[in-house]
C-alpha cells in the first residue's frame, strides 16, 4: 500500500460544530505532517509528528488539536472553527525529508 | 530569497511545445528540494528530490536540474501533452522536518 487516506473528502461545518479529519497510511512512515492551503497560496505546515511524537507545531490556533494515536493513524480534531479556517487540509507522511506522499486532502467549509 | 518562489504562476501552451518552470529557494540551510505533480481533486505526486549541485533528473519528457549554490531549479517538459495540465509545485527541505512549498506553476496544455 503506497497511498495515503484522507476521509471524510469534504466536510461543512458550523462554528459551534466538533468535527475530526482522519488521515491513514501504511507505508511505516514515521513522520507524519498536516498541510492546511487557501486558494492561490502554497501548502502551510500546521503539524509534525515523528515517531508518534508532535516534534513541530507551527503557532496553529487551539482550535486545531492534533493527535496520533499510532504510527499509521494521524488526526485532526477541530472546534470552534472561523470561516477563515476554510480550506484544503493535507496529510502527508515520509520516511525522510527525500520526499512526501500526500493524501487527496479535505476540503473543509466552515460556516 | 527567504521564501519559496516558482514562476510563472500559470502557463498556456499548445500541444507538442516544449515549456520550463523556474522554483527559487534560499540557498543557506539546503537539505533536498522536492518537485511535485498536482492535478486537480487529486493527490500532489512526487517527480523528483534533488539534493546535490548540478543534479538532473528525468522521467519520460520531464527533466529537472538543480543549483544549490544560486538557489534555483528549472522543471523542464518536452513536447507537452493535454495530460501534463496541473500544476507543478516545488517544495524546499531546508532543515529537519521542516519543508517550504512555493505557491506553484499551473499548466494548462491546449490539444
Amino acid at each position: 500500500d503506497t497511498e495515503v487516506t484522507q476521509t471524510p473528502k469534504h466536510l461543512v461545518m458550523g462554528m459551534t460544530n466538533k468535527k475530526s479529519l482522519k488521515c491513514e497510511q501504511h507505508m511505516g512512515h514515521r513522520a507524519m505532517y498536516w498541510y492546511k492551503q487557501k486558494a492561490k497560496k502554497p501548502p502551510e505546515l500546521m503539524f509534525v509528528y515523528s515517531y508518534e511524537k508532535l516534534s513541530i507545531n507551527e503557532s496553529v490556533p487551539s482550535r486545531f488539536s492534533p493527535e496520533c494515536p499510532n504510527s499509521s493513524l494521524l488526526n485532526l480534531h477541530l472546534h470552534a472553527l472561523q470561516p477563515e479556517d476554510s480550506a484544503l487540509y493535507l496529510c502527508a507522511s515520509s520516511q525522510d525529508l527525500y520526499g512526501y506522499t500526500f493524501g487527496s486532502g479535505t476540503r473543509l467549509t466552515v460556516v | 530569497i527567504l521564501n519559496v518562489e516558482q514562476s510563472p504562476q500559470s502557463l498556456h501552451v499548445q500541444e507538442g511545445d516544449s515549456t520550463n518552470f523556474t522554483c527559487s529557494f534560499p540557498s543557506s540551510n539546503f537539505y533536498a528540494l522536492h518537485w511535485y505533480r498536482w492535478e486537480t481533486a487529486k493527490s500532489p505526486e512526487a517527480l523528483f528530490v534533488m539534493t546535490l549541485n548540478g543534479d538532473e533528473k528525468k522521467k519520460g519528457r520531464i527533466s529537472a536540474t538543480l543549483n544549490t549554490k544560486e538557489g534555483y531549479s528549472y522543471l523542464y517538459i518536452k513536447g507537452s501533452q493535454p495530460e501534463d495540465s496541473a500544476t507543478y509545485l516545488c517544495a524546499s527541505a531546508g532543515g529537519y522536518q521542516k519543508v517550504t512549498f512555493g505557491t506553484g506553476t499551473k499548466l494548462q496544455v491546449i490539444p
